[in-house]
């Protein structure tokens, strides 16, 4: 198991395209987390799955993005009529348990560019 | 409101010498402070945390010190050296929530 997996790693899309995002975690991990990076910002929590529940949702996550966790293994973080507000690097992480001591694992990351 | 904040965007050392990176955070009810470090292209990587029962951790080179009183943490790198030069982002979070709350991030150039 080589970490956290995002595929694609680059996107770019019209204004008013949907697109769709992969995150594979490590395979031990039950916790997977998606999170939002713009310029010159750390971060931002977005959404969080233990196995297949998505317990956890920011006001970031508008009506149109939608995450999914069907088996408790890879996640979809799904736009819905893209904004040129919605580019940025999206990024997933997993963990296992609840001990935020040892963080999380991140991904490379999906930048999206919304044109 | 920015509850995480690292007020220094960038900070330049010679490698060997002391670096020492800043955060400040709002709320007493944070439990674990974390630091990460991330390199163009790629995603955060998590370096070194510290519990609020604490106030020192050591791992190496690397030292997170957490001032309760102050709601400040810091980190040290010593010495410094040139892979060292990176983006660090200290984040916060409490045993009661999941979310990780980011700073915006202090930019490390270590020259040699």
């Amino acid at each position: 198991d080589t970490g956290v997996s995002q595929d694609p790693r680059h996107k770019i899309t019209k204004r008013g395209q949907n697109v769709t995002f992969r995150c594979d975690p490590i395979s031990e991990h039950n916790r997977l987390y998606w999170y939002r990076q713009t310029l010159g910002q750390g971060p931002e929590f977005l959404t969080y799955f233990q196995n297949e529940a998505q317990l956890e949702k920011s006001r970031l996550l508008s009506d149109r993005f939608s995450a999914e966790r069907p088996k408790g293994s890879f996640s979809t973080l799904e736009i819905q009529r893209t904004e040129q507000g919605d580019s940025a690097m999206y990024l997933c992480a997993s963990s296992f348990g609840r001990e935020l001591f040892w963080g999380y694992t991140f991904g490379s990351g999906t930048r999206l560019t919304v044109v | 409101d920015q509850q995480v904040k690292q007020n220094s965007p960038s900070l330049s050392v010679q490698e060997g010498r002391i670096s020492i990176l800043n955060c400040d955070y709002t709320n007493s009810m944070f439990d674990y402070f974390l630091w990460y470090k991330k390199y163009p292209a790629e995603g955060p990587t998590f370096l070194i945390s510290i519990s609020s029962i604490k106030d020192k951790n050591e791992d190496g080179r690397f030292t997170v010190f957490l001032n309760k009183s102050a709601k400040h943490l810091s980190l040290h790198i010593v010495p410094s050296q040139p892979g060292d030069s990176a983006v660090y982002f200290c984040a916060v979070g409490n045993q009661a929530g999941t979310a990780l709350i980011f700073g915006k991030g202090t930019t490390l150039s270590v020259s040699s």
